[in-house]
């Protein structure tokens, strides 16, 4: 079966230290790869996807995430978290079609002074 | 701008009442989909359109209604058969939703959040 798993709910970090939020997931083919950022009471925004070729992926606001097919994973990292990255964070696997795409349940990041 | 627009922010319902969602989108992307956002399980799919006056169930249609007459518009309608409607609201939508696409990242609205008085 297709899923995703965020293993954490809510990850504090201090700012101006290094953030990784983990994803795992299990599809049965070549996936594509998501991650979204949501504010309070506001809509996703797409921060970075993975489709093929290099498996470290730039996205913006500073976050990178990195594909390793050989543990199904696909961490989100940023070297330096400020303030304003305070929100919840998705990772979401899709095939053909944003109609297929899955979501994990989402890990909400706090960012302590 | 292009970009999705949800309408309204906020909406309250009474007890056994339908409530229209409304979802306008000015991207020119054929696909549509409506999520639902409770806390702690992520985003889980109402329903979905590939295309003008075609749409589909998914994983939790029941309560739930929309419509695609317009390749902009893509209203939910929440029920009174819905039995637990008090929800985020999201709505989506894809440059292309069939075929091997690489235009399956979606855009979203800002949500509409709906309360069950």
């Amino acid at each position: 079966a297709q899923s995703v798993t965020q293993p954490d709910i809510h990850i504090t970090v201090s700012e101006g230290a290094s953030l990784e939020l983990r994803c795992n997931y299990s599809y049965g083919a070549t996936p594509y790869l998501f991650w979204y950022v949501q504010s309070p009471g506001q809509g996703l925004q797409l921060l970075l996807k993975y489709f093929s070729g290099d498996t470290l992926v730039q996205g913006i606001k500073g976050f990178e995430a990195e594909f390793k097919r050989s543990q199904s994973s696909f961490n989100l990292r940023k070297p330096s978290v400020h303030w304003s990255d305070a929100a919840e964070y998705f990772c979401a696997v899709g095939g053909f079609g944003g109609f297929k795409t899955i979501f994990g349940a989402g890990t909400r990041l706090f960012v302590k002074a | 701008d292009g970009g999705i627009t949800q309408s309204p922010k906020y909406l309250f319902r009474k007890e056994g009442q339908n409530v229209t969602l409304s979802c306008e989108q000015n991207l020119n992307h054929d696909a549509m989909y409506w999520y639902r956002q409770d806390p702690g399980q992520g985003l889980r799919l109402i329903y979905y359109s590939q295309i003008v006056n075609d749409f589909q169930k998914g994983d939790i249609a029941e309560g739930y209604s929309v419509s695609r007459e317009k390749k902009e518009s893509f209203p939910l309608t929440v029920t009174s058969a819905q039995k637990n409607p008090t929800a985020f609201y999201l709505c989506a939508s894809s440059r292309e939703g069939t075929g091997g696409s690489r235009n399956a990242e979606a855009f979203f609205g800002q949500g509409t959040r709906l309360t069950v008085v």
